[in-house]
């Protein structure tokens, strides 16, 4: 099935650094959404995008839809220790509005 | 607020043992439901989801089926497991097509 380009696949950063990952398709994508899974929980909405340039932060998150509609980024600033998981973009594309296509997740570690 | 209760939490079975997994949703009427299984902590797998009472879709063919009794009610099963069965599901609803899904915590099967 299509998947989300996700990258980068992991980071390991130092307590307080900012953090930027993306996604991107070869599709035109009509919603983006990220998404923060614990170790042995279900992921967790962070953020909904729902229109081509839509910035919007939550906290210390941002995230952005991409103009061409076939990317995405979320950015993290000052990260602290409980920022560590995975996390996982995921969006429906023009032509699906029922089946969410997903990344395959950025692992994030935070060194405190 | 609406919530999502998943059950059970873990799970061990022997090849060839029957499998029921149960979702259930409160706080909302006339839910998207949807079972996903997750495997090695990475990429979510889209298996059944459902827009009403009675009304499941598969996406892609396996040993399990799915069942939606109730509204907000979403069963995930087997006859006989296999150990290619084994991983994370998660059960998630939505409020309707191209919206966010919200995840429970998961059930973690292990066949042996």
């Amino acid at each position: 099935g299509q998947q989300l380009n996700q990258s980068p696949q992991s980071m390991f950063i130092q307590e307080g650094e900012d953090v930027s990952m993306n996604c991107t398709s070869s599709s035109i994508f009509n919603t983006w959404l990220w998404y923060k899974q614990d170790p042995g929980e279900g992921p967790v909405l962070l953020i909904a995008l729902y229109k081509a340039g839509e910035l919007t932060s939550n906290g210390r998150l941002t995230a952005q839809f991409g103009i061409t509609r076939k990317d995405s980024f979320l950015n993290i600033s000052a990260s602290i220790p409980s920022d560590v998981g995975i996390y996982f973009c995921a969006g429906f594309n023009a032509g699906n509005n029922r089946k969410l296509i997903w990344g395959l997740g950025t692992s994030l570690a935070v060194n405190p | 607020s609406q919530t999502i209760h998943q059950w059970p939490a873990t799970l061990v079975q022997p090849v060839g043992s029957p499998l029921s997994l149960e979702c259930t949703v409160e706080g909302t009427s006339n839910p998207n439901l949807y079972w996903y299984r997750q495997a090695a902590g990475r990429g979510l797998q889209l298996l059944f989801y459902s827009v009403g009472i009675g009304q499941i879709s598969s996406e892609v063919p396996q040993n399990l089926s799915a069942s939606r009794p109730q509204d907000r009610q979403f069963i995930l099963s087997s006859k006989k497991l296999l150990l290619s069965d084994s991983g994370f599901y998660l059960c998630a609803w939505s409020t309707g097509n191209e919206q966010p899904q919200h995840f429970g915590d998961g059930t973690r099967l292990s066949i042996l």
